[in-house]
């Protein structure tokens, strides 16, 4: 039963608009959550994380929203830009936990910006 | 360079053949982790390291599949008897901080085939 779950395998977006990706999770354990960008052949990279206590964080384009009553948290990006294009995971992690368990990624999201 | 290298980026081996997958995290960084990802997938956890010390291993998907970070530097992830279901980039991750950082620095992978 797969933990973290992001049901949309693909997203087109117009160069200049938002995009939003979201993800879902089941284990109300999951207390800190990160979302990495993967480019073909390499391997993911961090982008923007957020712990249980925050429903917000931003960072230039980037901006996760947390809504822990639902279980859900999405990324927005605007605007878009080219170099968007790329596979986002969703992670998340019981941070708090004293467990050494790693991070449980979602499946992933592929974000194709159009020109 | 300064990031995660891992070697070799491409392995093909016969089923029943013995492999060895080898990681050099960023210098310094005290946790290291092992991740699994089939194609289609997210990444799946398998095993983390604390310096030399191997503190979870419950991702490990059978007794065939042996990590080691002897010296708390390189380490190497041995699947003994491949199978075609071993199939997949296993990708190494560090990180300067302890197991519940959360933002885990990736190498590109290094992807088996099991013929």
């Amino acid at each position: 039963d797969q933990q973290v779950k992001q049901n949309s395998p693909s997203l087109s977006v117009q160069e200049g608009r938002i995009s939003i990706l979201n993800c879902d999770y089941t284990n109300s354990m999951f207390d800190y959550f990160l979302w990495y960008k993967k480019y073909p052949a390499e391997g993911p990279t961090f982008l923007i994380s957020i712990s249980s206590i925050k429903d917000k964080n931003e960072d230039g384009r980037f901006t996760v929203f947390l809504n822990k009553s639902a279980k859900h948290l999405s990324l927005h990006i605007v605007p878009s830009q080219p170099g968007d294009s790329a596979v986002y995971f969703c992670a998340a992690s019981m941070y708090s936990g004293g467990g050494a368990d790693g991070l449980t990624f979602g499946k992933g999201t592929h974000l194709i910006i159009q020109p | 360079g300064a990031g995660v290298s891992q070697s070799p980026r491409y392995k093909v081996a016969k089923r029943g053949q013995d492999v060895a997958l080898r990681c050099d995290p960023i210098s310094g960084h005290v946790s290291l982790f092992w991740y699994q990802q089939a194609l289609g997938q997210g990444p799946e956890f398998l095993t983390y390291f604390q310096n030399e010390a191997q503190l979870d291993k419950s991702g490990l998907p059978s007794d065939r599949f042996f990590a080691e970070r002897p010296e708390g530097s390189v380490s190497t992830l041995k699947i003994q008897r491949t199978q075609q279901e071993d199939s997949a980039v296993y990708l190494c991750a560090s990180s300067p901080k302890g197991p519940l950082s959360g933002e885990l620095f990736f190498g590109e992978g290094s992807r088996l085939t099991v013929l």
